[in-house]
């Protein structure tokens, strides 16, 4: 069965400082990995995805993931991070059964970014 | 366009009474999810719905049930409210790989 596993529940990091959020996986196959982002009171938002091709993927809000096929990892990264960065953070990777496609979300990361 | 909608947004039930949570989609999506978020659990899914006129179980069906009424409205009805049913639900849709989320629906069950 797919999963992602999220191995920290917060990240607290200092604004302007590079910030990184972790997510290993674990598939059958080749992975479809996805990022969103949910900040307070909203629902998820897409920020990236990676399906094939470039191990550096560029998405929304100058946020980027890292494919490592080897260390079974898509972390999530930031080179210079922003208070409004603050949110909750899942990985998630794409299931596919019975004709139909799904989600697998990990437990999601909070990430504090301090002034 | 307004994406993907839910109503209410808040709703307390009491243990054993039953209520219907609404979402709808404007982007003519064939599948709609209905997922609920829980502290520490991340979202995981209830029902699916990979085309009008089907539905199937996610991973916590239990104590739901849901109806595709047309390609852009899928209901979860709660029959018998139970605390353990206390979450966030989100509705979400999709055409291909991405899922677009509606803003959730804060249930308690006292």
């Amino acid at each position: 069965a797919q999963s992602v596993a999220q191995p920290e529940d917060q990240v607290n990091v200092a604004e302007g400082n590079p910030l990184t959020v972790k997510c290993t996986y674990s598939v059958s196959g080749n992975p479809y990995l996805f990022w969103y982002v949910q900040y307070p009171n909203r629902g998820l938002q897409f920020l990236l995805k990676y399906i094939t091709g470039d191990n550096l993927v560029k998405g929304s809000y100058g946020f980027e993931a890292e494919f490592n096929k080897s260390q079974t990892s898509f972390h999530l990264k930031k080179p210079s991070a922003l208070v409004s960065d603050s949110a909750l953070y899942f990985c998630a990777v794409r299931d596919y059964r019975d004709s139909s496609y799904k989600l697998i979300f990990g437990s999601g990361t909070r990430l504090l970014v301090r002034p | 366009n307004a994406g993907v909608t839910q109503t209410p947004k808040f709703q307390v039930l009491k243990t054993g009474q039953s209520m219907t949570l609404q979402c709808a989609q404007d982007m003519n999506h064939n599948s709609m999810y209905w997922y609920r978020q829980d502290p520490g659990m991340g979202l995981r899914l209830i029902y699916y719905s990979a085309s009008e006129g089907t539905t199937d179980k996610g991973e916590v069906p239990n104590g739901y049930n849901v109806s595709r009424l047309n390609k852009r409205e899928f209901s979860l009805r709660l029959e018998s409210a139970a605390p353990s049913q206390t979450s966030v639900y989100f509705c979400a849709s999709s055409e291909g790989q991405l899922q677009y989320f509606g803003p959730g629906t804060r249930l308690t069950v006292t």
